[in-house]
């Protein structure tokens, strides 16, 4: 079974200041997706950028990017130019490629604070 | 486009008692989950349809928890007799089909045994 670890329960950064979120997981297949999803005290998930498994260009959304490294089944959050409402859980998935199901494996999260 | 709508948004039961929660997933979207999120921990399927099959009920507790998903559409998730441990928040969430379809969560419910 697939599994997603967060090493940090929390972090915290500076106000336009860039922090990096760390996730590692353990898989035996070779195609699948991860995503870093934000969850705000609302409580709603919300998806920041996903990457898939077999593209070597690490993904990026703007103030967000991600440093894949595949060998290394590693999957890190950059967030850059950091505002106040990024404070929030962030959580690492990781989802199947295949085999029927497409649910989503979450890890454990981290919580971001931002200081003004 | 119309978000994954959950309710109640809170819910508060003495152990032992049964509750339900809703939830109408974004229209057209076929696929439907449940999770499960224990306070301090990240979100645990609990049970996931295609249409209103079952995909994937293998960390559902079937003694006390069953849903349903008639007319492939809205779906409920029951649990009956609730345990302290139960308390937590109840996610749904809705895919359309296909491995690079993101899922769209709702607020979530948050149930307080006492």
């Amino acid at each position: 079974a697939q599994t997603v670890t967060q090493s940090q329960p929390e972090m915290s950064v500076q106000e336009a200041e860039t922090v990096t979120l760390s996730c590692t997981y353990d898989t035996s297949e070779s195609d699948y997706y991860l995503f870093w999803y934000k969850q705000p005290p609302s409580r709603q998930m919300i998806l920041v950028i996903r990457q898939e498994a077999y593209k070597q260009q690490n993904a990026t959304e703007n103030r967000f990017s991600v440093n894949f490294q595949k060998a290394a089944k590693s999957f890190s959050l950059k967030i850059s130019d950091s505002q106040l409402g990024d404070a929030a859980m962030y959580f690492c998935a990781y989802r199947s490629f295949g085999g029927g199901s497409e649910k989503l494996v979450f890890g454990k999260g981290t919580k971001l604070t931002v200081n003004p | 486009e119309a978000g994954v709508a959950q309710s109640p948004r809170y819910k508060i039961i003495e152990k032992r008692q049964s509750v339900a929660f809703w939830c109408n997933p974004i229209s057209g979207h076929a696929t439907l989950y449940w999770y499960q999120q224990i306070l301090g921990q990240g979100p645990k399927l609990l049970i996931q349809f295609q249409n209103n099959g079952v995909v994937d009920d293998s960390q559902l507790p079937k003694d006390r928890f069953s849903a349903e998903r008639l007319k492939g559409v809205d779906s409920t998730l029951k649990i009956q007799p609730a345990k302290l441990e139960d308390s937590a928040v109840y996610l749904c969430a809705s895919s359309s089909t296909g491995y690079n379809s993101p899922l769209h969560f709702g607020n979530g419910t948050r149930l307080t045994v006492t």
